[in-house]
């Protein structure tokens, strides 16, 4: 069974910073894209980053470019994603999801809550 | 950059059909993807390239893409179909992903 599991939220004050991870299980996971989609309350889903299958190429929402960094280590079956200079417009779900190319997102996790704390 | 654009909401009454539209600039060029997401949960995969459907998604959702406009249809629309749906494209020009804004259906 493919299981994806975030961690890693929490609450943050403006310019801090944190780190998201995601384990997945049930799957090769160096096979696959793999991405991150956030949910701010009450709002609609928002692509953030993916990531190729060896780390190579990823790619990022304008939005996040230069603050957000998007990792991986397959040996630890884990996708990160570091998140520095926090908005309060980052408040939101972070969703892990599998592939985010060409493919659809056929796995999600149940998402780690990021909540700016003025 | 590549735009989605849906209906912020569609009502329709239990044994009715629901057609929910995603427009984008000669989108019938791109693949397709729909989720649907339940108050609360993640979303789930429901139809994809254009119009394949999972298994373990029931035969009412289907798909269709052409010209501007995909669609989603859902036929004979139960009360457990009420829930966000959302398009979703690859924008190959960009290597970034796209989601429409998301149309609400209401069953009545």
């Amino acid at each position: 069974e493919v299981q994806l599991v975030e961690s890693g939220g929490g609450l943050v004050q403006p310019g801090g910073s944190l780190r998201l991870s995601c384990v997945a299980s049930g799957f090769t996971f160096s096979g696959y894209w793999m991405s991150w989609v956030r949910q701010a309350p009450g709002k609609g889903l928002e692509w953030v980053a993916n990531i190729e299958q060896d780390g190579r190429e990823k790619y990022y929402v304008d939005s996040v470019k230069g603050r957000f960094t998007v990792s991986r280590d397959n040996a630890k079956n884990s996708l990160y994603l570091e998140m520095n200079n926090l908005r309060a417009e980052d408040t939101a779900v972070y969703y892990c999801a599998r592939d985010g190319g060409l493919s659809p997102f056929d796995y999600w996790g149940q998402g780690t809550q990021v909540t700016f704390s003025s | 950059s590549y735009v989605l654009t849906q209906p912020p909401s569609v009502s329709v009454a239990p044994g009715k059909t629901a057609r929910l539209t995603c427009g984008g600039n000669n989108i019938e060029t791109k693949s397709v993807h729909w989720y649907q997401q339940k108050a609360g949960q993640a979303p789930v995969v429901v139809i994809f390239y254009d119009s394949d459907r999972p298994s373990g998604i029931p035969e009412r959702f289907s798909g269709s893409n052409s010209g501007n406009t995909a669609t989603l249809t859902i036929s004979r629309v139960e009360a457990g179909d009420e829930a966000d749906y959302y398009c979703q494209v690859y924008n190959n020009t960009s290597d970034h992903v796209v989601f429409g804004g998301g149309t609400k259906l209401t069953v009545l």
